[in-house]
């Protein structure tokens, strides 16, 4: 049974970085990419980015390019997500998702990480 | 960049039929997925390549495309189809598009 388990909750201060992990199990993890995507308060899903956990590869959405940085740990099945000079309106869930057919970037997204809580507050 | 236009909101009695659409330029050169999403919960998907369904996924969820819109079908609506919704294609310019997302109510 495939399984995405994100790490907990933060609360960063305007300017500062968090990083976000997001953990597989249930499946060859270097075979589908891993996609990020954030939800503000009320709104609606927002893509990021992709990782491509066999690769390491990235391509990020051109509004996160230069302060997104998505990394993966093969060892640990594991991808990150860090957000560096975050502000307050980066407060969102994050959310990790697998994509849904092997090897591709361009498919949907078959299963989701519990998603994570960023709030940013001074 | 891509835009994927839906209508905010939808109400629907039990046991109708919910209409959901989703709207952008040349959607019909694209593949469109559907999400749900449940308040304080992640997405699920409820189909991908406009017409399939995951496992698990009931048989009164179905999609279809026509011109510049895809539209989800929700028949025999429940109680429990009381989310919001939203499709997604792959864009070359702006690779992966949400839809602005539809709030299904069943009243």
């Amino acid at each position: 049974q495939v399984h995405l388990v994100q790490s907990g909750a933060e609360v960063k201060k305007p300017g500062a970085s968090v990083k976000v992990s997001c953990q597989a199990s249930g499946y060859t993890f270097a075979g589908y990419y891993i996609h990020w995507v954030r939800q503000a308060p009320g709104q609606g899903l927002e893509w990021m980015g992709w990782i491509n956990p066999n690769t390491g590869g990235t391509n990020y959405a051109q509004k996160f390019q230069g302060w997104v940085t998505m990394t993966r740990d093969t060892s640990i099945n594991t991808a990150h997500v860090e957000l560096s000079r975050l502000r307050f309106n980066d407060t969102a869930v994050y959310y990790c998702a697998r994509g849904g057919r092997s090897g591709t970037s361009l498919a949907y997204f078959d299963y989701w990480g519990q998603g994570t809580l960023v709030t940013v507050s001074s | 960049s891509y835009v994927l236009t839906q209508t905010p909101s939808v109400s629907v009695a039990p046991g109708k039929t919910a209409r959901i659409t989703c709207g952008g330029d040349n959607i019909g050169s694209k593949s469109v997925h559907w999400y749900q999403q449940k308040p304080g919960q992640a997405p699920v998907l409820v189909i991908y390549y406009e017409s399939d369904r995951p496992s698990g996924i009931p048989e009164r969820f179905s999609g279809s495309k026509s011109g510049n819109t895809a539209t989800l079908t929700i028949s025999r609506v429940e109680a429990g189809d009381e989310a919001d919704y939203y499709c997604h294609v792959w864009d070359r310019s702006s690779e992966h598009v949400f839809g602005t997302g539809t709030k299904v109510t069943v009243v």
